[in-house]
């Protein structure tokens, strides 16, 4: 059972290029995320999907752009990679069950550095 | 503004002593409250959670006290192991969202 994939595991850009950050869920997910990390501090939600054709916007969501072509799938873009996006990018995935509880299940991450 | 705010960034325990993280909320809507492990390299994981409507839960050696009324749960880890060395995340969830709030981590290192 492989979960949350993300890939790739590291990359190193340059200012001003572009890059996508794939990410697959084979647990038949509704909702996706994508968090960012910055050092010794919490997750903060970039954005998030509650289904194939829908996104929507997080904390953070400046220079970034995502799709949610299949329920599988959702990549992150970054158009012009900037040093503040310096950071370890989480991929996420979670059914929705209410208020009852609802387990989200992480990737591994991907450490991106832009210099 | 930082919704879950969590104390203290790092900590350092001996082997068989108590871990407590201590966290508070601000917005009354959060329904769920989950407990994250990362190890280095890792993403986070479950550990543990619980609502609002029960004061304690208890899991092998973790436990979640939970006050409602003053906004603010702790996470007890008894009995600490160097297993435990980790990065520790309070969380908050609205259900009606499905957007968790995380707290800004707690670094637990345990010495054998």
């Amino acid at each position: 059972n492989a979960g949350v994939t993300q890939t790739p595991k590291f990359r190193i850009l340059k200012i001003g290029q572009s890059m996508t950050l794939q990410c697959t869920q084979d647990m038949n997910h509704n909702y996706m995320y994508w968090y960012r990390q910055d050092p010794g501090m919490g997750l903060k939600l970039i954005y998030y999907s509650v289904g194939a054709g829908i996104t929507d916007k997080g904390e953070v969501p400046n220079g970034y752009n995502v799709s949610r072509s299949t329920t599988e799938d959702f990549p992150l873009r970054l158009e012009l990679a900037a040093p503040s996006q310096t950071s370890v990018y989480f991929c996420a995935s979670s059914y929705l069950t209410g208020w009852s509880g609802n387990t989200i299940y992480f990737g591994e991450g991907s450490w991106l550095t832009v210099v | 503004q930082q919704q879950v705010k969590q104390s203290p960034q790092s900590l350092i325990v001996q082997k068989g002593g108590i871990s407590i993280i201590n966290c508070a909320y601000e917005n009354t809507a959060f329904d769920y409250f989950p407990w994250y492990q990362q190890f280095p390299g890792k993403g986070p994981a479950l550990l543990i959670a619980i609502r609002p409507d029960v004061s304690e839960k208890k899991e092998g050696r973790f436990t979640i006290s939970f006050n409602k009324s003053a906004k603010q749960f702790s996470l007890h880890i008894m009995d600490s192991q160097p297993g435990d060395s980790a990065t520790y995340f309070c969380a908050a969830l609205k259900a009606a969202g499905n957007k968790l709030t995380f707290g800004g981590g707690t670094r637990v290192l345990v010495k054998p």
